[in-house]
């Protein structure tokens, strides 16, 4: 089975441009996740997706961040404008859905390294 | 690939011998909890998970130890292995299938 697909592997890019990764989840996963991983840090989400619906963005910083999934598969993350701060690897992770209380494995793709100069 | 543990704790073991190491999670309420594994320039790989209503649970050559009543977690490497060099997150799942990460440690094999 393929697993999750980032690109691009590893970005630089100057403050104040703009940037965007895409991620291609596990077939047939409904839940996609977006994690921003600073150096020395465990992830963090960003935003997480059910099929093309938003479930949780609580952590987006939504003035320079956004994220879409508009058919309910491919996802994109963009940053505009990007600061100092954001440099990270961003992780890409899908899982089946779940209901009633029922947890399932996040798959995590390989992840984007972003440096902000 | 770029290292993720350039400021995380370190643990160094020899090859053979047992390793632990500890989380502390934030939130009562968590009731799944889950140890990940993350080498260098790839994204954090499942290795065992934990329910609430569970105090330990044994895998192949991993164990995870739940302590409700101080909010720690344990992972016990059985007999470590070169390949068992990475960073080793816990993570608590809330409500949705969101997870909490903790700040991870890194494990070094010494030959």
């Amino acid at each position: 089975e393929a697993g999750v697909a980032q690109s691009p592997r590893y970005k630089i890019i100057e403050k104040r441009q703009s940037v965007a990764f895409w991620c291609n989840p596990i077939s047939g996963h409904a839940t996609l996740y977006w994690y921003q991983q600073i150096l020395g840090q465990g992830p963090k989400l960003l935003i997480q997706f059910q099929n093309n619906g938003v479930v949780d963005d609580s952590q987006l910083p939504k003035d320079r961040f956004s994220a879409e999934r508009l058919k309910g598969v491919d996802s994109t993350l963009k940053i505009q404008p990007a600061k100092l701060e954001d440099s990270a690897v961003y992780l890409c992770a899908s899982s089946l859905t779940g209901g009633g209380g029922t947890s399932y494995e996040q798959y995590f793709g390989p992840g984007t390294r972003l440096t902000v100069t | 690939g770029e290292s993720v543990g350039l400021h995380l704790p370190t643990l160094s073991v020899q090859e053979g011998d047992n390793s632990i190491i500890n989380c502390a999670y934030s939130n009562s309420a968590s009731d799944y909890f889950i140890w990940y594994k993350q080498e260098s320039g790839k994204g954090p790989q499942f290795i065992i998970d934990i329910r609430s209503n569970m105090d330990k649970r044994q895998g192949q050559r991993v164990t995870v130890l739940l302590n409700k009543t101080v909010k720690h977690l344990s992972l016990q490497i059985a007999a470590t292995q070169p390949g068992d060099s990475a960073v080793y997150f816990c993570a608590e799942e809330a409500a949705g299938n969101k997870l909490t990460f903790g700040g991870g440690t890194r494990v070094l094999v010494k030959p």
